[in-house]
């Protein structure tokens, strides 16, 4: 059973274009997260949801919008994609709100045109 | 917030040789440092983590020494093999009631390392 699954694992786009990433955990776990990995590997998160609330929001352009329809469900929305949008979106989950192991999705391969 | 140095950022080692990895943090509150594995177009995974209240941590060949006086964690590997090359990154977490970076990892830059047969 896959614990933390994303799809799409592979996005190719126009600049300009909407897209959306999604991420499951059948983890039971109550936080979930969206990290950047850009093409020097550097993990940066970007947004934090505990049981729908968020709780971290990075400094991140507007154009990116997290939305936690439950606390298993977390999607990701960039508008007017660029070409600096391109990385590895990573979604991650976690048991609490504390430090605890964070298991991460399979990753989406985001490339924009 | 926090911030963590990790290095070096490329470490290549003969099948057997132990590898060392070095992070520093800033953030003398920070009490959970997390290690994690990122093989070639995998995930990161946890492969070893360390609270404030030790000082060293070991699993087989992995060790994770921590100074808190230095504000510095170490991840040792013992008798590498080839299955040990990937980015290994480091990571400081500061006490879940510090508003709003709960559960919060700050993590290094990453450390490649390629273990040669």
């Amino acid at each position: 059973d896959t614990a933390v699954s994303q799809t799409p694992k592979y996005l190719v786009t126009q600049m300009g274009n909407d897209k959306s990433i999604k991420c499951e955990q059948n983890l039971g776990h109550d936080t979930m997260y969206w990290y950047k990995q850009d093409s020097k590997k550097f993990l940066k998160i970007m947004f934090s949801y505990n049981n729908k609330e968020l709780i971290i929001n990075e400094t991140v352009p507007n154009r990116f919008s997290p939305k936690s329809p439950d606390k298993a469900h977390l999607n990701l929305h960039i508008n007017s994609l660029e070409l600096g949008d391109s990385a590895v979106y990573f979604c991650a989950s976690s048991l609490g709100r504390g430090q605890e192991t964070q298991y991460f999705g399979p990753g989406t391969r985001l490339l924009v045109l | 917030g926090e911030n963590v140095e990790q290095h070096p950022s490329t470490l290549s080692v003969q099948e057997g040789d132990s590898a060392v990895i070095k992070c520093t943090y800033s953030d003398s509150a920070s009490n959970y440092f997390p290690w994690y594995k990122q093989e070639l177009g995998k995930r990161p995974q946890l492969i070893i983590d360390i609270r404030s209240n030790v000082g060293e941590k070991k699993d087989q060949r992995i060790a994770v020494t921590l100074n808190k006086t230095a504000k510095h964690f170490s991840l040792h590997i013992t008798e590498t093999q080839p299955e040990d090359s990937a980015v290994y990154f480091c990571a400081a977490s500061p006490p879940a009631d510090r508003g709003s970076t709960l559960g919060r990892l700050y993590f290094g830059r990453g450390t490649q390392l390629t273990v040669w047969p």
